[in-house]
């Protein structure tokens, strides 16, 4: 069974820094890795999907490294600004059934 | 727009009652998803159609029924309301090699009162 875990759970950081999320899981047997963002009250926005034959994926401020034989994502985001302050979730698609198993997620705060 | 569309928004109901919620994509996705996410914020799958056919039904209670009529809709009935109901439920769509990941619909955030 795929387990899917992210730390840390939360994250205060001021403006301009650089940070990394990490997201670990368990079963490298992976279809694909998915980054989303979610903001209070709303629903999820897909940020970046790294394939299982992909190292890396960037768009903007973002970049999403995969390792699957470590069975681990990072989500570096460069020079955070207070609009980057939501939850960051990962999301690992099974291969064998059509489901994805998220993380708990990492609620980032961006001071100004 | 291209998207996946839920509706409604919000849903206030009293214990006991019966409800739906309604999902569609525009995607030209053929697998749809239902996921609930709770107090805490943790998401979890329920039930996973594919061209109108299930392959997914989590450990739910049978209260909660999905109906697909096609591959563009998939609506949760959910009979018998309780308390612990209350949480907001995403529809997702994706396609069928799952090569361009997941798409979210903005969720229907459910009280049971």
């Amino acid at each position: 069974k795929q387990e899917v875990t992210q730390i840390p759970a939360a994250l205060s950081v001021p403006e301009g820094e650089n940070l990394v999320l990490n997201c670990s899981f368990t079963d490298s047997a992976i279809y694909n890795l998915q980054w989303f963002r979610q903001d209070p009250g709303k629903g999820l926005t897909s940020l970046l999907l790294i394939q299982s034959s992909q190292r890396e994926q960037t768009s903007g401020r973002l970049n999403a490294s995969l390792d699957k034989s470590s069975g681990r994502s990072t989500l570096y985001i460069a020079a955070s600004q207070p609009g980057d302050s939501a939850t960051y979730l990962c999301a690992v698609p099974n291969t064998n059934a059509g489901k994805s198993t998220f993380g708990d997620g990492t609620t980032l705060t961006v001071k100004p | 727009d291209t998207a996946v569309s839920q509706t409604p928004k919000y849903l206030v109901t009293q214990m006991g009652n019966d409800k739906s919620i309604k999902c569609e994509q525009n995607l030209g996705h053929d697998t749809m998803y239902w996921y609930k996410q709770d107090s805490k914020k943790f998401l979890k799958i329920m039930f996973s159609y594919n061209n109108k056919e299930l392959i997914i039904n989590e450990t739910v209670p049978n209260r909660f029924s999905p109906k697909s009529p096609d591959k563009a809709h998939l609506n949760l009935h959910i009979n018998s309301l309780e308390l612990g109901d209350s949480a907001v439920y995403f529809c997702a769509s994706s396609a069928r090699d799952r090569d361009h990941g997941y798409t979210f619909g903005s969720g229907t955030r459910l009280t049971v009162v």
